[in-house]
């Protein structure tokens, strides 16, 4: 299993202004994932993160709005630029398990509101 | 708690009862569907897959069934507790690598004594 951080655990910000989220994993891990999940909805993902590389995004989201750094195999920062309402979401970093890819492991989530 | 869950639909059982969640998936390619379930305030968590070419896996009180002609899986919790309340969902391992989930609508489940 993985134990896995994130700060801050929530937060209010200003329309136009960018957040950072940082997510820390206790092991190395190849793949770090990045979802959104909007107030009683379901997860989305938004990018694949692997050390070394550049992220993937999935179909609606771009780099220009969330990039991400993934300087090392325990670390990855997604940011949330120039936010809208829109963006007031649930932010979760989550990790594959070693044995299981199926058994992807999650941060506890921020939560982020636009105002 | 967080919001999670507030706009889901919810099924309500009596504590001891059996629980069934559905879950209709769309992409017959996926190699695994997958179980998670998440408590308030917290991140999601794994609780039983099953490959795409097998119908039933069990678990420690819970069975997924997978049934690829109507493209439905479902979840049956056995004797449920109230530490099971949470919201479901269903995901999808898309087959050709990257190991990527795909997850579909949840449920609240919601275990009255």
């Amino acid at each position: 299993s993985a134990v896995i951080s994130q700060k801050p655990s929530r937060d209010i910000c200003q329309r136009g202004t960018s957040l950072t989220i940082q997510c820390q994993v206790d092991s190395q891990v190849t793949m770090m994932f990045w979802y959104r999940q909007q107030p009683g909805q379901s997860l989305t993902l938004i990018a694949t993160a692997n050390q070394g590389s550049e992220a993937t995004y999935e179909s609606g989201f771009v780099i220009d709005k969330f990039p991400i750094s993934r300087p090392n195999l325990t670390f990855s920062t997604l940011t949330v630029s120039n936010m809208s309402p829109e963006d007031s979401s649930i932010y979760l970093c989550s990790v594959s398990g070693q044995s299981n890819y199926n058994e992807q492991f999650f941060g506890p989530g921020t939560r982020l509101t636009v105002l | 708690g967080e919001s999670v869950g507030l706009h889901l639909p919810t099924l309500s059982v009596q504590e001891g009862d059996n629980s069934i969640i559905n879950c209709a998936y769309s992409n017959s390619a996926s190699d695994y569907f997958i179980w998670y379930k998440q408590e308030s305030g917290k991140g999601p968590q794994f609780i039983i897959d099953i490959r795409s070419n097998m119908d039933k896996r069990q678990g420690q009180r819970v069975t997924v069934l997978l049934n690829k002609t109507v493209k439905h899986l479902s979840l049956q919790i056995a004797a449920t507790q109230p530490g099971d309340s949470a919201v479901y969902f269903c995901a999808e391992n898309l087959s050709g690598g990257y190991n990527k989930l795909i997850f579909g609508a949840g449920t609240r489940l919601a275990v009255h004594p």
